[in-house]
């Protein structure tokens, strides 16, 4: 079962910042919090990762809150081409295997 | 690096059959993992592979089976096709158990 919880669609005007929550209130201490997006018809793409500290890469930031049971992927200045779904997930990084448990994930349309 | 690769992109099949699905993995990636999209159940996991054998296996009939080759390509079979197999099959390959999951473009099979 996914561990996580998001808003159901968003939207953002293109050029301004997305900020895309999630909750994962039930998060243990070893557990890694991924990003990935889906654009229709095509398989997720990996964003970033955190444990929990702040993450940056070229693509998006990940603030993640000091209790560790909420995070916001942050998309810096939005295009029409980063419209998709956007998934949060919550990864145990001490079992054997590389399962991941995706929600229903966030439907974000930037707007022109 | 080639990313995560897929055959054959669409395939359409009868109820009752059989099909097959290929994934070759990223160079040097050992683990290979298999997920089913439909828009009524999302992404699900399917199965595992790491090192030619089965690390984890999710809560799919014994009709879908999989398997890993020496050289960490992967093949998923489902047998007796039925309709509600209808969906995008999605291919994922990883370096390790932190490091994040990398798609391939699916396979999207029809079942009439």
């Amino acid at each position: 079962d996914a561990k996580t919880t998001q808003p159901p669609s968003m939207d953002c005007a293109e050029g301004r910042a997305a900020n895309l929550p999630c909750n994962h209130s039930t998060i243990s201490g070893n557990e890694y919090v991924y990003w990935y997006r889906q654009i229709h018809s095509q398989g997720p793409q990996y964003i970033i990762h955190g444990l929990k500290n702040n993450e940056t890469n070229e693509m998006a930031s990940l603030i993640i809150t000091e209790d560790r049971k909420s995070s916001t992927l942050i998309l810096p200045h939005a295009t029409l081409r980063d419209t998709a779904v956007y998934y949060c997930i919550v990864r145990d990084q001490s079992n054997t295997g590389n399962q991941f448990y995706f929600g229903t994930g966030t439907s974000l349309t930037v707007i022109p | 690096k080639a990313g995560v690769t897929q055959t054959p992109r669409y395939l359409i099949k009868t109820r009752g059959q059989q099909v097959t699905l290929s994934c070759s993995p990223i160079s040097g990636h050992r683990s290979v993992s298999w997920y089913q999209q439909t828009p009524g159940q999302g992404l699900q996991f399917l199965f595992e592979y790491f090192s030619e054998t089965q690390r984890n296996k999710g809560n799919f009939p014994g009709r879908f089976s999989g398997r890993q080759f020496s050289n960490s390509r992967s093949e998923m079979n489902v047998s007796t096709l039925e309709l509600g197999d209808s969906a995008l099959y999605l291919c994922a390959s990883t370096e390790g158990p932190t490091s994040p999951l990398h798609f391939g473009n699916g396979t999207r099979l029809t079942v009439t």
